[in-house]
């Protein structure tokens, strides 16, 4: 069954913990994605990946990280340095023969 | 990347066509046009997208005016599964997809 997942669902996290949210895809697509969703907000880009081991900042990568050491992976650390974490996380990937991009369920973050 | 302009809401019956409109004045002409739906609390889903002629999937149609200025995407027969927010994109090719307010389409029985 191909598809990018995403896990866990849900995460609660408390205030100055780091925490990691997974991405897989089974898709063999070389780019992957992180965005971020407010509440009522459309999606904004934190970082990209276009190959292994390379990765670039989008548009409100502060307090974020990344790493890809797999094709398939593309894990993001949530710092204690974001300042405002509660949101949704969608994690995209795509093939570097197109632009469409397709999306993971989500993981909704919330910090207590 | 050209910006775009949808209606912020629409309403449909169940069993009718739901034509969701997008206007991009701005787009040039190796901009595409995309489209993608989001369920609430779902990651968005990929629906069509388009340079220049009208294209159609098993999904929805989409229909690009000549100058290219606007378009429209139409669900033949909406179903109260397609209640979602619908964004329309316009992408240069390699460039990142910008999400903006989209459209609220709720379809009513």
């Amino acid at each position: 069954d191909g598809g990018i997942t995403q896990s866990p669902k849900y995460l609660f996290r408390k205030e100055g913990q780091n925490v990691t949210l997974s991405c897989e895809q089974n898709l063999n697509h070389d780019a992957m994605y992180w965005y971020r969703q407010d509440p009522g907000q459309g999606l904004r880009l934190i970082y990209y990946s276009q190959i292994v081991n390379d990765f670039q900042k989008g548009d409100i990568a502060e307090g974020y990280s990344v790493s890809r050491e797999k094709k398939e992976s593309f894990p993001l650390t949530v710092t204690s340095a974001q300042k405002n974490p509660t949101a949704f996380y969608l994690c995209a990937s795509r093939t570097v023969n197109t632009d469409t991009q397709y999306f993971g369920p989500g993981t909704r973050l919330t910090v207590l | 990347d050209a910006k775009t302009t949808q209606p912020p809401s629409m309403d449909c019956a169940e069993g009718r066509a739901a034509n969701l409109p997008c206007n991009h004045s701005t787009i040039s002409g190796n901009e595409y046009v995309y489209w993608y739906r989001q369920i609430h609390s779902q990651g968005p889903q990929y629906i069509i997208h388009g340079l220049k002629n009208n294209e159609t999937n098993e999904m929805a149609s989409l229909i690009i005016t000549e100058d290219r200025k606007s378009s429209t995407l139409i669900l033949p027969h909406a179903t109260l599964r397609d209640t979602a927010v619908y964004y329309c994109i316009v992408l240069n090719a390699g460039n990142m997809l910008t999400f903006g307010g989209g459209t609220r389409l709720m379809v009513k029985p």
